[in-house]
């Protein structure tokens, strides 16, 4: 069984960092893609970015609203996704989900159960 | 990006009811179109993906369907579990983009 466990949030100030961690189990994590997914406090659901599998050698993307600002990496030998979160801001006070990709048919998946970021001062 | 509307942003229904969301996406996606179910205070559950393929374990009165840029969920009858915010999603192409929402109320 598919599980995800995301670790690492926070409060943090205005212009810090922090880093999420999307901890793996349940499938060969190198051949999976991840995508990491927000919702701000009441909010709807926006799209952070993607974290891609070995074979498409570990390449990422970006939304628009982080990109510059957020990184991914991830470890294989120990199934783990990181999100490095810098620069934060206000708006980037969220939960987090790190989200399965099929690599059949390219769809989400599985869902960790979130991490609340906070960024205030 | 892919503007992704849903319609309506909330209804009341009763245990038993046929229900309908929409969702319009501004540009075709041909069949990358996904459904979701968030519970208060939970994670999201996929339900749908391809536009009408239900997920493993998904029961069989949740039903899809639509192509290019028009698309529905459809609960048949409804169940006292399905009280929940129904979001649709777009993975045509980067970035992905959901819909709005819809809250469903008793």
């Amino acid at each position: 069984e598919v599980h995800l466990v995301e670790s690492g949030g926070g409060l943090v100030q205005p212009g810090g960092s922090l880093r999420l961690s999307c901890a793996a189990s349940g499938f060969t994590f190198s051949d999976q893609n991840i995508d990491w997914v927000r919702q701000a406090p009441g909010k709807g659901l926006e799209w952070v970015g993607r974290s891609r599998n070995k074979a498409k050698s570990y390449t990422t993307e970006y939304a628009a609203s982080v990109k510059g600002r957020f990184t991914f990496s991830r470890d294989d030998s120990n199934n783990s996704l990181y999100l490095q979160m810098n620069s934060l801001k206000t708006d980037d006070t969220a939960v987090y989900y790190c989200v399965t990709v099929s690599g059949t048919y390219y769809a989400f998946d599985s869902w960790g159960q979130g991490t609340l970021v906070t960024v205030s001062s | 990006d892919i503007q992704m509307t849903q319609s309506p942003s909330s209804l009341s229904a009763s245990v038993g009811d046929r229900v309908t969301i929409t969702c319009r996406a501004s540009q075709g996606i041909s069949n990358y179109l996904a459904w979701f179910q968030q519970k208060p205070g939970k994670a999201p559950k996929s339900l749908i993906y391809a536009a009408s393929s239900l997920q493993s374990g998904v029961p069989s009165r949740f039903s899809g369907s639509g192509s290019g840029t028009d698309f529905t969920l459809t609960i048949s009858s409804l169940q006292p579990e399905d009280f929940a915010t129904y979001y649709c999603q777009q993975y045509s192409s980067f970035p992905l983009t959901f819909g709005g929402g819809t809250k469903v109320e008793i």
